[in-house]
């Protein structure tokens, strides 16, 4: 079965530029989420979806960023204008539910020059 | 939820045992975790342990858990150089933030051979 799917795997972009990342959950799964991981630290949520539906986006930055899941399945993270302080790696996970075990992506590693 | 601790640092030899030792902060977690990252890469679930359980144990790996200090650890017996990777704790706490995970900083275990 594959896992959790993101791309790209490594974005480099100058700041006040759009980025925009992409996450196949695994199959079966309605629920998904997106965390930050800055360099040094553990993963801090963004979002999480049920199904379609943002359920806690209670950390999402919402002047710059934004996030999509319009079928269920894929999601999209945008970030809009990019700052430099954006560099970290973008994770995503998913499970069965909110309350099953959460299974994650290799990330995506971004860097704001 | 926010404030789960982990020494950064462990370093052991091969063969040896491991301990890597989690605090954390709420004492109405439901469910504990242990992830595991290498270079590169996302989150590997390890294992996982309910609240009303004090062990488990799942081949090389053992959890005990400690409700009344909030102290949680992990045990890799015969640790292998393989093993050399970044460990998370992470709790999951009941109530408004379902399914939301907080995570400590990481320890890096660095084996030597």
């Amino acid at each position: 079965e594959a896992g959790v799917v993101q791309s790209p795997r490594y974005k480099i972009i100058e700041k006040k530029q759009p980025v925009a990342f992409w996450c196949n959950p695994i199959s079966g799964h309605n629920t998904l989420y997106w965390y930050l991981q800055n360099l040094g630290q553990g993963p801090e949520l963004l979002i999480r979806y049920e199904n379609e539906e943002a359920v806690d986006d209670s950390q999402l930055p919402k002047d710059r960023f934004s996030a999509e899941r319009l079928k269920g399945v894929d999601s999209t993270l945008k970030i809009q204008p990019a700052e430099l302080g954006d560099s970290a790696v973008y994770l995503c996970a998913s499970s069965l539910d909110w309350r099953d075990t959460q299974y994650f992506g290799p990330g995506t590693r971004l860097t704001v020059l | 939820g926010e404030d789960v601790e982990q020494s950064l640092f462990l370093s052991v030899r091969e063969g040896d045992s491991s301990v890597i030792n989690c605090t954390y902060t709420d004492s109405s977690s439901t469910y504990l975790y242990w992830y595991k990252q290498e270079p590169g890469a996302g989150l590997q679930l390890l294992t996982y342990i309910f609240s009303n359980m004090d062990m488990k144990q799942d081949q090389r790996l053992t959890v005990l858990l400690n409700k009344k200090d909030k102290h949680l650890s992990l045990r890799i017996a015969d640790t292998q150089t393989g093993d050399s990777a970044i460990y998370f704790c992470a709790e999951r706490l009941p109530g408004s933030t379902l399914g939301r995970l907080y995570f400590g900083r990481g320890t890096q275990l660095t084996v030597w051979p």
